[in-house]
């Protein structure tokens, strides 16, 4: 599976919209680009998941660049409670069910009041 | 999304017993499971695949005989730390696939498990 790297933390001031970085330069045509947090304590939530056009969903927006090399996860304005690990991770189209996911170690991001 | 439930969400016991963590799928049948295990201020990995009817496929250095897995039913996967050690302790946490071609994975709340 394709690595990605992220910044290892971030801080957005609450009510701004946070713009979370992610580099997979090694991502190959068939895996996705998916988005999962992890609050304090809990499991992940998943958030958005993409492979080559840019998705919306009700929690955030995901912008794939034309060459897949990079993405960006947008929230889009940011409240406390979106303080979390944010982790991006290439992920195979599946064909049997099995694939895994790999963990990074994320970017921290905190919500500033 | 799916709905998953885990329990015990906190146990503590005694070193040399055996624990037992329920995962369930409220919401659908889930031929696929995942274990995974964090410890404090690592990332999640991944212990073990379970698949409904067959013996779950562990990960390198996941030892099976002490991480029993049982996946009996479509909507309950169990994980049962057998003869527990302090190294043990960790938070571990379920996943669940809706099906075999949508690769989204769902996450139970975990549970926080402490070795005495």
């Amino acid at each position: 599976d394709a690595k990605t790297t992220q910044p290892p933390s971030m801080d957005c001031a609450e009510g701004r919209a946070a713009n979370l970085p992610c580099n997979h330069s090694t991502i190959s045509g068939n895996e996705y680009v998916y988005w999962y947090r992890q609050i304090h304590s809990q499991g992940p939530q998943y958030i958005i998941h993409g492979l080559k056009n840019n998705e919306t969903n009700e929690m955030a927006s995901l912008i794939i660049t034309e060459d897949r090399k990079s993405s960006t996860l947008i929230l889009p304005h940011a409240t406390l409670r979106d303080t979390a690990v944010y982790y991006c991770i290439a992920v195979p189209i599946s064909n049997f069910g099995n694939e895994k996911l790999t963990f990074g170690t994320g970017t921290r991001l905190t919500i500033i009041p | 999304g799916a709905v998953v439930s885990q329990h015990p969400s906190r146990v503590i016991c005694k070193s040399g017993t055996s624990v037992k963590i329920e995962c369930r799928s409220l919401d659908f049948q889930a031929t696929t499971m995942f274990w995974y295990r964090q410890f404090p201020k690592k990332s999640l990995m991944l212990m073990a695949t379970s698949n409904e009817g067959s013996k779950a496929t562990y990960e390198q250095g996941v030892e099976k005989d002490k991480f029993l897995i049982n996946h009996a039913s479509l909507t309950l996967s169990t994980l049962t730390v057998t003869s527990a050690h302090p190294e043990d302790s960790s938070f571990y946490i379920c996943s669940v696939r809706q099906s075999a071609v949508q690769e989204t994975q769902y996450f139970g709340p975990g549970t926080r498990l402490l070795v005495l």
